[in-house]
């Protein structure tokens, strides 16, 4: 069964220091990866996603994450933190049976301090 | 502008009674999905449809009923079943392909009086 391990449930940076979230999964097949971001009282919103192209994948707001199948982690990160990226992150892996699922870690708060 | 309308925004349920969550799409999208969160637990699913008049149970489907009798519209039924209904409840759609998106709405925040 896939699942997905999000490796601190709080993280707290500086305003311009680097962010980084971490995220690991277990997959019995190749996997489609996404990260998503929530702020209070939301839905969800695509930050990126992996689909087996470029192991380096560029998303919105300045983020990216980077796919190493050999510690199959999906880590997240930004160089340089912003007060507005303070929010909940969630990583999420598809169901490899094509039904759309996704199976969403447990989440990691990103506070930003000044 | 197309996405998904969850509504109402905040619910409040009454011991014993049911409760139905409202999730409309217009994106045309065939795959519609329920979630339910809670504080450091993530996101659970709870039901899902991958087309009109048919739906499977998710991870945490007991004490909830579903129905997909519109593409646009997959409402969510609180049963009195669910002993432990407070949490925030997130509807998402996508097309039909593993490696596509969720579109989320904005939620609905269910509480017991």
């Amino acid at each position: 069964a896939q699942s997905v391990t999000q490796l601190g449930s709080h993280v707290s940076v500086s305003e311009g220091a680097l962010v980084l979230l971490r995220c690991n999964y277990s997959s019995s097949v190749p996997p489609y990866l996404f990260w998503y971001v929530q702020y209070p009282n939301q839905g969800l919103q695509l930050l990126l996603k992996y689909t087996s192209a470029a192991t380096l994948v560029k998303g919105i707001n300045g983020f990216e994450a980077e796919f190493k199948k050999s510690e199959t982690s999906f880590h997240l990160t930004k160089p340089s933190a912003h007060m507005s990226d303070a929010a909940e992150y969630f990583c999420a892996v598809s169901d490899p049976g094509n039904t759309g699922k996704l199976i969403f870690g447990q989440g990691t708060t990103l506070q930003v301090k000044p | 502008d197309g996405g998904i309308t969850q509504s109402p925004k905040y619910l409040f349920r009454k011991e014993g009674q049911n409760v139905t969550l409202s999730c409309e799409q217009n994106l045309n999208h065939d795959a519609m999905y329920w979630y339910r969160q809670d504080p450091g637990q993530g996101l659970r699913l709870i039901y899902y449809s991958q087309i009109v008049n048919d739906f499977q149970k998710g991870d945490i489907a007991e004490g909830y009923s579903v129905s997909r009798e519109k593409k646009e519209s997959f409402p969510l039924t609180v049963t009195s079943a669910q002993k432990n209904p407070t949490a925030f409840y997130l509807c998402a759609s996508r097309r039909q392909s593993s490696n596509e998106k969720l579109f989320f709405g904005s939620g609905t925040q269910l509480s017991v009086l």
